[in-house]
């Protein structure tokens, strides 16, 4: 089914230690994100690519970095993992047709650093 | 991007319709209101949007105030399915190359519970 995929749907990290999050879809959006959601909260941008080639910072972007490797491709790096980036982390990639402006979110990925 | 208020939780009884109400005074003109839910540990899912008319589709429909300063969103016959977390979010259309281009802004929604 066309979507947004992410890999790994789990992880367990040490504090220190980096990690790449996965994230691609197949439905020729220009726009993706990734989002944070801790518990008990809504979700928080972290970093958005509004088109191939460009990225921008959301609202939490501090001890992450982001690569839009294609149109498809939307990856997050945690480069020194935290235990405060224990969090679901949710990708979406999103179109936009006159008003509507609906965006698809992957299945998200439970990270855990302890 | 207005901001929204919603209450943070509600119950609904299987079958009957969920009202879910949603503040926002402050919505410009050119703002569009959407709404969207997340099920327990999925990604959030469109529902609906609207600018001034009231909107209706297979899974709700959308009444937004004549003054646009608040709007609610209408699950005709909820089950048990529909237990979920209720965003509703207000923002202008897209602007590609604008500082706020694509972002949509979560808040903490409302919890909707169905129960038998």
């Amino acid at each position: 089914n066309a979507g947004v995929t992410q890999t790994p749907k789990f992880q367990v990290l040490k504090t220190g230690q980096s990690m790449t999050l996965q994230c691609a879809q197949d439905m020729n959006h220009n726009s993706m994100y990734w989002y944070r959601q801790d518990p008990g909260m809504g979700l928080r941008l972290i970093y958005y690519s509004a088109s191939e080639g460009t990225t921008d910072k959301g609202e939490v972007p501090n001890g992450y970095n982001v690569s839009r490797l294609n149109k498809r491709e939307f990856s997050l790096r945690l480069e020194s993992a935290a235990p405060s980036q224990t969090s679901v982390y949710f990708c979406a990639s999103s179109e936009a047709r006159g008003s509507y402006y609906g965006y698809t979110f992957g299945s998200g990925t439970r990270l855990t650093v302890v | 991007d207005a901001k929204t208020t919603q209450p943070p939780s509600m119950d609904c009884a299987e079958g009957r319709a969920a009202n879910l109400p949603c503040n926002h005074s402050t919505i410009s003109g050119n703002e569009y209101v959407y709404w969207y839910r997340q099920i327990h540990s999925q990604g959030p899912q469109y529902i609906i949007h609207g600018l001034k008319n009231n909107e209706t589709n297979e899974m709700a429909s959308l009444i937004i105030t004549e003054d646009r300063k608040s709007s609610t969103l209408i699950l005709p016959h909820a089950t048990l399915r529909d237990t979920a977390v209720y965003y509703c979010i207000v923002r202008a259309p897209t602007n590609a190359g604008g500082t706020s281009y694509g972002k949509l802004t979560f808040g903490q929604g409302t919890i909707l519970t169905v129960h038998p």
